[in-house]
């Protein structure tokens, strides 16, 4: 079952503007994580949130964490035509025996015109 | 550079007909997983190794079978692919299993069943 929902599913921006992607997720988590995909290619992992974090900065990356609304968020600052890929937020579960599996969420698609 | 490598990227195979999809890793990574991703859709766990100990997500069909012979290789067997079978496979490694830890895909594999 789906654990991490990402919103929105599309999202196009001109260069330079700021881009932000939500997750939200169901059951509590030790951990949260983002991840990048350009188009047919692999995952690239961005950033690692813990639960008892509140927010992580990467470069031009923000992530926020908020478990009291199960719900995680994706800042890109001033964003380059590089930055088009689809964003995936992935969670573990924080029971059970599945823990260490990563659930990934539907993504989403992020395009950035020059 | 240390890496996740798959091969093929790209796999034709007709319906009903064998496939083995490749992985290897120059990271020394003790866990291995594959992936199904679907076109827009997320990566579904397959299945994962934690050294030599598989481990099978209860919905994965039969169809699908994994080895690894040694801490470098990786490889999924789609004994009978059908037309449903046809997706990117990712390959991923990690230190340890665990969500605190990232995960280093490959490019993927994008199989066509014909």
């Amino acid at each position: 079952s789906q654990q991490g929902e990402e919103d929105p599913q599309a999202l196009s921006i001109q260069e330079g503007e700021n881009a932000t992607m939500n997750c939200s997720y169901k059951t509590s988590i030790n951990n949260l994580q983002w991840y990048r995909q350009n188009s047919g290619r692999g995952l690239v992992h961005l950033i690692l949130i813990r639960s008892n974090e509140r927010e992580k900065h990467s470069g031009r990356l923000r992530v926020t964490l908020d478990t009291s609304k199960k719900s995680s968020s994706l800042l890109i600052t001033a964003s380059r035509a590089a930055d088009t890929a689809s964003y995936f937020c992935a969670t573990d579960l924080g029971y059970g025996g599945s823990q260490g599996n990563l659930i990934f969420g539907k993504g989403t698609k992020l395009s950035v015109k020059p | 550079d240390a890496m996740v490598i798959q091969n093929p990227r790209y796999q034709v195979t007709q319906f009903g007909k064998p496939v083995t999809l490749s992985c290897s890793q120059t990271l020394n990574h003790n866990v291995m997983y594959w992936y199904q991703q679907k076109s827009s859709q997320a990566p579904k766990l397959l299945f994962h190794y934690y050294d030599k100990d598989f481990n099978n997500e209860a919905d994965t069909p039969d169809n699908f079978q994994s080895r690894r012979p040694n801490t470098s290789f990786c490889f999924l067997d789609i004994r009978s692919p059908g037309l449903g079978d046809a997706a990117m496979y990712l390959c991923a490694t990690s230190p340890r299993w665990g969500g605190s830890d990232e995960q280093y895909f490959g490019p993927g594999t994008r199989l066509t069943v014909t």
